[in-house]
């Protein structure tokens, strides 16, 4: 039972490429979240998607950021034009039903995003 | 607006000590806290914590949470090398249909031979 699955692992972008990071959740698993750790930081919520619809995306830029959970394949997070100050650990997490169902919500081993 | 706050931020122990890591939280909504250790990968689930005063127990590790003053504490008894990692505290809030966690920062110790 394989569990959250990200790739790339690592990635390097010149400032204003495109980052493209995806995230396979645990099987059956319906509810996706994206989090963000910058150094030194502890981690912080960016989007909730459940199957193509987006619930909360408070903690995402407004500009640049944008994330998708298609029915089929993975959950993609997308970086346009990125900017130093995008360099960072961006995790993805899975759950069953969603946490208020008590069900527990598992990370994937993350996506190390370094812009030079 | 809603926080945690984890302290020490970091501690150097010897193997064998015991050491105490504590999370404090001011959040709406609070639904249960949770900690998980990270070594420089995912963050893997230690303990949730919903009601006050229940202490969760695994192996060397034991949790519990104080409701009302909005504290929680994570002990760890004979610690070994294996036990170096970052700490995270997390409270799990809900907010109209959303829902998401709220991390400190984490507390980063160091177990010493």
């Amino acid at each position: 039972n394989a569990g959250v699955m990200q790739n790339p692992r690592h990635l390097v972008r010149r400032r204003g490429q495109e980052a493209r990071l995806r995230c396979s959740p645990m099987k059956g698993h319906s509810h996706v979240y994206w989090y963000r750790q910058l150094p030194e930081e502890g981690l912080k919520f960016m989007v909730y998607l459940q199957k193509e619809n987006i619930i909360d995306e408070s903690g995402m830029p407004k500009e640049r950021f944008s994330a998708e959970f298609p029915k089929e394949g993975p959950s993609i997070l997308r970086i346009q034009q990125v900017v130093r100050g995008d360099s960072a650990a961006y995790f993805c997490a899975s759950s069953l039903l969603g946490q208020s169902s008590g069900n527990t919500i598992y990370f994937g081993e993350g996506s190390w995003l370094t812009v030079v | 607006e809603d926080k945690v706050v984890q302290s020490p931020l970091s501690l150097v122990v010897h193997e064998g000590d015991t050491v105490t890591l504590n999370c404090s939280y001011e959040v709406t909504n609070f639904r249960s806290l949770l900690w998980y250790k990270q070594e420089k990968k995912a963050p893997t689930f230690l303990f949730m914590l919903t009601s006050s005063g229940i202490e969760k127990k695994s192996g060397r590790l034991s949790s519990i949470l104080d409701k009302k003053e909005l504290f929680s504490i994570l002990n760890i008894t004979a610690t070994q090398t294996g036990d170096s990692a970052i700490y995270l505290c997390a409270v799990h809030i809900t907010q109209g249909g959303s829902e998401k966690l709220v991390f400190g920062k984490g507390m980063k110790l160091t177990v010493n031979p």
